[in-house]
């Protein structure tokens, strides 16, 4: 089954640590994003890529990282400098005509 | 630079009766338009997309959109909800030369 594919689908971590988030896909698109997603606040841009190995910071960067080794992978690590990190995570590649997102299915992090 | 508003951040509907969601854009070059349903702790779906040509789009699950440019709006509508429509509803405008921007989305109920 194609898609964009999200691993784990729930993540605990204490504070402190850092943790990565995974996000494949197999549906050749370019571009990829990760959105953060929290109560009332809609869905905001942390980093997009739209080639390998490049990649841009979003609205709300401060705290995380990313890499795109490869044109099927962009995984999030969420860093100890990230404030506040509680949040459902969301990753998606962009059709190249239309810039139409495909999603995963998320990733909620909680911070213990 | 593009802008997108929902202007109801909450609906609630009684089941059986037509809704509306309304969303606004602002651009100054064409768009393309979309709206997404997300259920509850998972990923953004695609319900219907803009692209060209007739203004009213059908979507999935009963939706349709109709495109207004003169009054930049792309508002979604059922005739006739069911409980199973209960989830948050977000439009999106992108010029596909820029990334794609999100409103911060509706919350629809649906009252038995």
């Amino acid at each position: 089954d194609g898609g964009i594919t999200q691993s784990p689908k729930y993540l605990f971590r204490k504070e402190g640590q850092n943790v990565t988030l995974s996000c494949e896909q197999n549906l050749n698109h370019d571009a990829m994003y990760w959105y953060r997603q929290d109560p009332g606040q809609g869905l905001r841009l942390i980093y997009y890529s739209q080639i390998v190995n490049d990649f841009q910071k979003g609205d709300i960067a401060e705290g995380y990282s990313v890499s795109r080794e490869k044109k099927e992978s962009f995984p999030l690590t969420v860093t100890s400098a990230q404030k506040n990190p509680t949040a459902f995570y969301l990753c998606a590649g962009a059709a190249a005509n239309t810039g139409e997102l495909f999603f995963g299915e998320g990733s909620r992090l909680t911070v213990l | 630079a593009q802008s997108v508003t929902q202007l109801d951040s909450q609906v609630p509907v009684f089941e059986e009766a037509p809704v509306e969601l309304r969303c606004n854009y602002s651009s100054s070059v064409s768009v393309y338009l979309f709206w997404y349903v997300q259920y509850p702790n998972q990923g953004l779906q695609l319900l219907l997309k803009y692209l060209s040509g007739s203004t009213l789009v059908k979507g999935i699950n009963g939706f349709e959109a109709e495109f207004n440019k003169s009054q930049t709006s792309f508002h979604l509508r059922k005739p006739s909800v069911h409980i199973s429509d209960t989830a948050e509803y977000f439009c999106a405008v992108t010029n596909r030369d820029d990334k794609i921007i999100f409103g911060k989305g509706t919350r629809l109920h649906i009252l038995p």
